[in-house]
């Protein structure tokens, strides 16, 4: 089946210090998602890429899908505190739609030191 | 908030017991996908509705189970409660089985 493999598992780094997560699925999507997690909570959406090769920004947070449609990347800028949390991808399958539900990576742990 | 509520919130059961976790999707939307988080991992996959059919499953056993109503709100069955299946249930609702998703609270549950 499809695997979504997410990089790296935790990320330590000092505020103000840029951040990168990288998502590489094993088939291509027909889009690609992002959740933010904060401890205790549920995951937030934060953007969908659909386009191969699409770059989307967010203040201080840009998303890339690449061009094949498997692999994605979060980059954020001068991390802050409120950055805090687990960065999730979700690929949606190329066949079968969204009947297959999303693929979660395993996400990535950012921790931030003051 | 994404207006996607769900109960309960927590829930303590003990083994072989059965429980049915509620979901309420956002205003105008047909389709609910319910997820299993474990601890430390990402959401998998339990399976969708969409316009009160089930449109597709993951690698869950048949005693996950469920239903979702004309109102578009769902409902997610366990049977025979393991250990195992302690961990947070999200539903997540969208526009149709193609689109965002926005995910609940969720309900934490917890088998003894």
């Amino acid at each position: 089946g499809q695997q979504v493999m997410q990089i790296p598992q935790y990320q330590h780094v000092q505020e103000g210090e840029d951040f990168t997560t990288y998502c590489n699925s094993s088939t291509t999507l027909s889009n690609i998602q992002w959740y933010k997690q904060r401890p205790g909570g549920h995951p937030v959406f934060l953007i969908q890429l659909v386009k191969s090769g699409e770059v989307k920004k967010q203040k201080r947070l840009t998303f890339q899908f690449g061009e094949a449609k498997k692999n994605s990347s979060l980059h954020i800028t001068a991390t802050q505190t409120t950055d805090v949390g687990t960065y999730f991808c979700a690929g949606l399958p190329y066949s079968g739609g969204g009947a297959d539900g999303l693929t979660f990576g395993k996400g990535t742990h950012l921790i931030i030191q003051p | 908030e994404t207006g996607v509520t769900q109960s309960p919130t927590h829930l303590i059961k003990t083994r072989g017991q059965q429980v049915t976790l509620r979901c309420s999707s956002q205003s105008g939307h047909n389709t609910v996908s319910w997820y299993q988080q474990a601890l430390g991992q990402g959401p998998q996959f339990i399976f969708q509705y969409y316009r009160e059919e089930e449109n597709g499953r993951g690698n869950f056993p048949p005693r996950f189970s469920g239903l979702q109503f004309p109102n578009y709100s769902s409902e997610l069955n366990v049977n025979a409660l393991e250990l195992d299946d302690s961990a947070l249930y999200l539903c997540a609702s969208s526009l149709d089985d193609q689109e965002t998703q926005y995910f609940g609270p969720g309900t934490r549950l917890l088998v003894l």
